[in-house]
C-alpha cells in the first residue's frame, strides 16, 4: 500500500521555467510533509518542510504547497537551475510522539531534469 | 562537522550469505534510521535507533536486524540474502526530536547475485 505517491516519473524543463513536482498522499494521520533532493552517488538532502497547520511554506527559490482536502502538495522551483537537475522525493510523517521515535514514509521519486 | 558516514560503499555477496553494514552519524546526534531504496520503490522505511533501542521498526522480514552502540554508531545485518534484497541502503541520522530532518549518508549499494 503505497500511502505516498508522486505519480510522474520524470520532469523536463527549461532554465528559468517554473518545475512543478507533485505528491499524493493517502493516510489522513500524516501531518508533516519534506521534501528531499538526491543526486546519483550521494544521499538525499533536506530540501524544505511544511507542517499541515501551514498551506505553504517558502525558502527561496523553493515554495511548498500543501492542500490538505485534497492530500496532495506540490513543490515550486522557480526559476529553475541546470544544477537542480535531480531525484526529487517527498515523504510525510504521523504524529505518533517521541517515543516511538522517527519515520518517513517517501514516494517513489521524480527525476527532475533541467535543460540550459 | 562530518556528515553521515556509510561503510562500505559497495558490497556484492550470494544468496544465502549474510551481511552487515555500517554508519556513523553525526557527531552529537542519537537517532539512527534506515531505508532501503530500489528503482521504483523509493525509500522504505527498515528501523529507527535512539539511545541504542529500537524506537521504531519497518515493515520487513526478520532477516533485517541492527543495533546501536553507545557512541551511537549503528550496524545493520541481513541474513540470508535474497537475490531482492538488492539495493541501496541508506542510514539517516538526527539529533534527537523525532519531527526532525533527517542527515543521510551516501549509502551502501549492496548486490546480491
Amino acid at each position: 500500500d503505497q500511502q505516498v505517491k508522486q505519480n510522474s516519473p520524470s520532469l523536463s524543463v527549461q532554465e528559468g521555467r517554473i518545475s512543478i513536482l507533485n505528491c499524493d498522499y493517502t493516510n489522513s494521520m500524516f501531518d508533516y510533509f519534506l521534501w528531499y533532493k538526491k543526486y546519483p552517488a550521494e544521499g538525499p538532502t533536506f530540501l524544505i518542510s511544511i507542517s499541515s497547520i501551514k498551506d505553504k511554506n517558502e525558502d527561496g527559490r523553493f515554495t511548498v504547497f500543501l492542500n490538505k482536502s485534497a492530500k496532495h502538495l506540490s513543490l515550486h522551483i522557480v526559476p529553475s537551475q541546470p544544477g537542480d537537475s535531480a531525484v526529487y522525493f517527498c515523504a510525510a510523517s504521523a504524529e505518533t510522539g517521541e517515543t516511538s521515535g522517527s519515520r518517513l514514509t517517501f514516494g517513489e521519486g521524480t527525476q527532475l531534469t533541467v535543460n540550459p | 562537522k562530518a556528515g553521515v558516514t556509510q561503510t562500505p560503499r559497495y558490497l556484492i555477496k550470494t544468496r544465502g550469505q549474510q551481511v552487515t553494514l555500517s554508519c556513523s552519524p553525526i557527531s552529537g546526534h542519537r537517532s539512527v534510521s534506515w531505508y532501503q531504496q530500489t528503482p521504483g520503490q523509493g525509500l522504505q522505511f527498515l528501523f529507527e535507533y535512539f539511545s541504542e533501542t529500537q524506537r521504531n521498526k519497518g515493515n520487513f522480514p526478520g532477516r533485517f536486524s541492527g543495533r546501536q552502540f553507545s557512541n551511537s554508531r549503528s550496524e545493520m545485518n541481513v541474513s540470508t540474502l535474497e537475490l531482492g534484497d538488492s539495493a541501496l541502503y541508506l542510514c539517516a541520522s538526527s539529533w534527537i526530536s523525532w519531527r526532525e530532518k533527517l542527515f543521510f549518508g551516501s549509502g551502501t549499494q549492496l548486490s546480491v547475485l
